[in-house]
């Protein structure tokens, strides 16, 4: 079964806007660790945030914030004041009480001039 | 800076080859992971180590095998290659617990089986 859904393909945002990129995941342990990667057209895999099931508060990092709702089992990324350099595939990835990490399928923003 | 490294960046194979996909990392850690990144599919698990001489079956393990004798090398075996395994293969390592896990990415194998 899939353990973490991102249900959108493709989005778009204009620069300087705000831009949510959704996530759902499943999973029956009750610690757990979420994460959001970028990957440039260049390949390579960044991390921009992580977010743990016990953590309080919502997680951010610079433009970075992850909108955490436990009960939903939800875990959007938000980006705020879209750049054109935040054109990218974006991963969700969840980490369980044992070791393995699983991602999602991606959604790839476009930031538009 | 740790780093993980793939052997090669393309690869190019035919159909029933024996097909090794090595990866190694420069720092003691004990987790490592092989994925294959598919178009519309994400990242998909497909062999994790924990340990040396230790792995764990991931999502789509079948055709594939994975061997761990030395702590920082896991390599990937496509036992005999076919044309659906043709994609990008990424290797991780990962370090820590909770907020202080950390993955490194090795740069990708693009293997084609022709």
């Amino acid at each position: 079964a899939q353990k973490i859904t991102q249900t959108q393909p493709g989005m778009f945002v204009q620069e300087k806007e705000a831009v949510t990129l959704d996530c759902t995941y499943d999973t029956s342990d009750p610690s757990y660790g979420l994460f959001w990667y970028k990957q440039p057209s260049s390949g390579e895999m960044i991390f921009l945030i992580y977010q743990g099931s016990y953590d309080q508060q919502n997680a951010t990092e610079g433009r970075y914030s992850l909108n955490f709702q436990k009960a939903r089992k939800s875990a959007n990324l938000v980006i705020s004041a879209s750049q054109l350099g935040d054109s990218a595939m974006y991963f969700c990835a969840m980490r369980e009480a044992h070791n393995d990490m699983r991602f999602g399928a991606g959604t790839r923003l476009t930031v538009k001039p | 800076d740790v780093k993980v490294t793939q052997s090669s960046r393309y690869l190019v194979k035919r159909t029933g080859e024996k097909v090794f996909l090595e990866c190694v990392q420069d720092m003691d850690h004990e987790n490592m992971f092989w994925y294959r990144q598919d178009p519309g599919l994400g990242l998909r698990l497909i062999y994790f180590s924990y340990d040396v001489k230790m792995k764990e079956k991931g999502d789509i393990p079948e055709g594939y095998s994975v061997s761990r004798e030395k702590k920082e090398r896991f390599s990937l075996i496509l036992e005999s290659a076919s044309t659906n395994q043709t994609s990008m293969y990424l290797c991780a390592s990962l370090v820590g617990q909770g907020m202080n896990t950390e993955a490194f990415f090795g740069q990708g194998t693009r293997l084609t089986v022709v």
